[in-house]
């Protein structure tokens, strides 16, 4: 079984709509959340990382996790056809701290 | 200069051939990864290594081998190609402590 789900997608959305990406994971110690956002042929590159319950805001980019019930999001706000991309989410855990990645979500903003 | 470097970035090569991937960081982190992916598979864990005599198999080893030469250089071996073993490489490095990975460039490997 997979240690982290992604909801498959594609999902799409208009520009400037809210996109809500979201992650659950199993192991219940896991320590670290991120954010990866990867564009077709290229490397993922880090959006976001939270570590604590709650909403952490960057600029369009919302993460929240809630521990207890082992759920990750992503809001994106006024999507932009830029942001369409594959997300994918990380989490650190275990006493090595390893990254295991979801399968990722491909978001497509429609203009 | 990239934090994480990947070499070749695209390579074509025939079924039963040996090639080398080869990645070197200057992030001076101890630990270091080389993952593939397929599209809608997202990453698959190949190797790991924490440090340099410390290698690991991840879920999907079979048909590759590595070798940690320093700390800064990884590089990932197909020992006998084969064409279901075209896709995206990425090699990685994290510190850790629990903070994020860095990638790699990337290779685009084809194996015909």
């Amino acid at each position: 079984q997979k240690e982290v789900e992604q909801n498959s997608g594609p999902l799409s959305v208009p520009e400037g709509a809210i996109a809500s990406l979201n992650c659950t994971y199993s192991d219940r110690g896991s320590q670290s959340f991120f954010w990866y956002r990867q564009y077709s042929g290229k490397s993922p590159e880090l959006i976001m990382s939270i570590y604590s319950n709650g909403d952490k805001e960057d600029g369009r980019f919302t993460a929240q996790l809630n521990k207890a019930s082992q759920y990750v999001s992503l809001l994106i706000r006024d999507s932009q056809p830029s942001d369409s991309a594959t997300y994918l989410c990380a989490v650190s855990s275990g006493s090595a701290r390893q990254l295991t990645f979801g399968s990722g979500t491909q978001l497509t903003v429609l203009p | 200069d990239a934090d994480v470097t990947q070499t070749p970035r695209n390579r074509i090569t025939k079924t039963g051939k040996r090639i080398m991937l080869e990645c070197s960081q200057t992030k001076g982190h101890d630990r270091m990864y080389w993952y593939r992916q397929d599209p809608g598979l997202g990453l698959r864990l190949i190797y790991y290594s924490f440090d340099v005599k410390d290698i690991n198999k991840g879920e999907i080893s079979d048909g590759y081998s590595v070798s940690r030469q320093a700390q800064a250089k990884f590089s990932l071996s197909l020992e006998s190609a084969i064409p279901n073993q075209t896709a995206l490489y990425f090699c990685a490095t994290d510190t850790g402590m629990g903070t994020e990975a860095f990638f790699g460039q990337g290779t685009r490997l084809t194996v015909v």
